[in-house]
């Protein structure tokens, strides 16, 4: 079965700090996405890499930044949190880079900003 | 733009049928998606349609109707272990994968 891992499964952090989500997957998959899930909105999408080094804005970007360094690895940054970024951040890769592919999703990170 | 809707809340009972409707208005139209979500867990793929018409898996079948922009999840013998949110998921134009809010379906005995 793939494997998405998502390196905590909660986070307590203090506005301001910057704030690394780390997500590795293992299957060797091309496309890796964040999303964040809040109660009444849905799944939106933060940002989304087809390839190492490359990456492309999603829906709400703004806030945050990504870094994929290797393949397997897929990480979000907040580069100084803010109470409106409390949130379930949710990592997920698909096989290629068609969109008719399914998403394998990570358990998630509840990240709460005080 | 893109717009989903799906109801909030479902309740059924175990062991009835329940049906789950999505409605979308998209720019462009490529396939929908269901998935499956259980409270403080990671969504997991049921299906995927891009043609008109049901698709059956076990318990579960998805329809589409594309002139309609219309779908619906169709659950049989419900069990307790289906108490989930159920999430649609449209690629519209642009490639882009749009979810709707998620339907939170609670089964009861």
């Amino acid at each position: 079965d793939v494997k998405v891992t998502q390196s905590s499964r909660y986070l307590v952090k203090r506005t301001g700090e910057k704030v690394f989500l780390e997500c590795v997957q293992d299957m060797d998959h091309e496309n890796m996405f964040w999303y964040r899930q809040d109660p009444g909105l849905g799944l939106r999408l933060i940002y989304f890499s087809y390839d190492v080094k490359m990456k492309e804005k999603g829906d709400i970007p703004e806030g945050y930044s990504v870094s994929r360094e290797k393949k397997e690895r897929f990480s979000l940054i907040l580069e100084s949190a803010s109470t409106n970024q409390t949130s379930m951040y949710l990592c997920a890769s698909t096989v290629g880079t068609t969109t008719n592919e399914k998403l394998f999703f990570g358990s998630g990170t509840q990240l709460s900003v005080l | 733009g893109q717009n989903i809707d799906q109801p909030t809340e479902m309740t059924a009972t175990e062991g009835a049928i329940v049906q789950i409707n999505c409605t979308y208005q998209t720019s462009g139209f490529n396939g929908l998606f269901w998935y499956q979500q259980h409270a403080g867990e990671a969504p997991t793929f049921l299906s995927y349609n891009v043609l008109d018409g049901l698709e059956e898996k076990g318990r579960f079948s998805s329809f589409l109707s594309r002139s309609k922009g219309y779908s619906y999840l169709l659950l049989k013998e419900l069990q307790m272990k289906d108490s989930a949110s159920y999430l649609c998921a449209v690629t519209g134009g642009g490639n882009k994968l749009t979810f709707g809010t998620g339907t939170q379906l609670k089964v009861e005995l």
